[in-house]
């Protein structure tokens, strides 16, 4: 199947800074492409969708100066974590989606705020 | 998107088959099931999709009712790598741009020796 990579893979920063995670599809163009967030425990929570070259859509709650996203590239997009503080500490997920509509998940980013 | 229900969780003895159920009451007539499962700390593979007809691939087997209000996945002879949080999600199939898969709280399978 498609592979979609993230970079890094885990993440300490301290409280106050910002934090880039990179999602890449590396064999194959994402006409959309995902962010999730998930608490130790529980379920995905979808944060927002971006395609290539226009504004992300960000869910509900979900603060849009806060979490930046880019979406450069067919096949990179980033979220940028701003003045990051512990309760921002989660494992975030990006997904792919490609031309035929199929979906696939990243490895996560383990992000960690002290 | 219309929501899934499905148990908290469910044990299965290793080689036996492993049956999901997951109900979706409101499912809409575009709408596919689909069917991912994580691995504690990686993030969800895709396991199977469907619309009406039951579906089989390498993975699992995907049973749908007449009706569409509910489906079941199959993994045939399950193995202890198995053992993941499963999730069944409705959302617009292929050829439908701007559907969303939203993630209920799954089913945890937990594989036994």
């Amino acid at each position: 199947g498609a592979v979609v990579s993230q970079h890094p893979s885990r993440v300490i920063c301290k409280s106050g800074t910002s934090v880039k995670i990179e999602c890449r599809s590396l064999d194959f163009q994402a006409t959309t492409m995902f962010w999730y967030r998930q608490f130790p425990k529980k379920s995905l929570m979808l944060m927002a969708t971006s395609n290539e070259g226009s504004k992300a859509t960000y869910e509900q709650g979900v603060e849009k100066d806060k979490f930046l996203i880019n979406h450069a590239s067919l096949t990179l997009s980033t979220l940028t974590v701003t003045s990051a503080h512990p309760e921002d500490s989660s494992f975030y997920i990006c997904s792919a989606r490609d031309v035929r509509d199929e979906q696939y998940f990243g490895p996560g980013t383990r992000l960690t705020v002290t | 998107d219309a929501k899934t229900t499905q148990p908290p969780s469910m044990d299965c003895a290793e080689g036996r088959a492993a049956n999901l159920p997951c109900n979706h009451s409101t499912i809409s007539g575009n709408e596919y099931v689909y069917w991912y499962r994580q691995i504690h700390s990686q993030g969800p593979q895709y396991i199977i999709h469907g619309l009406k007809n039951n579906e089989t691939n390498e993975m699992a087997s995907l049973i749908i009712t007449e009706d569409r209000k509910s489906s079941t996945l199959i993994l045939p002879h399950a193995t202890l790598r198995d053992t993941a949080v499963y999730y069944c999600i409705v959302r617009v199939g292929p050829g439908n741009q701007g559907g969303k898969l939203i993630f209920g709280q799954g089913t945890e399978l937990s594989v036994k020796p």
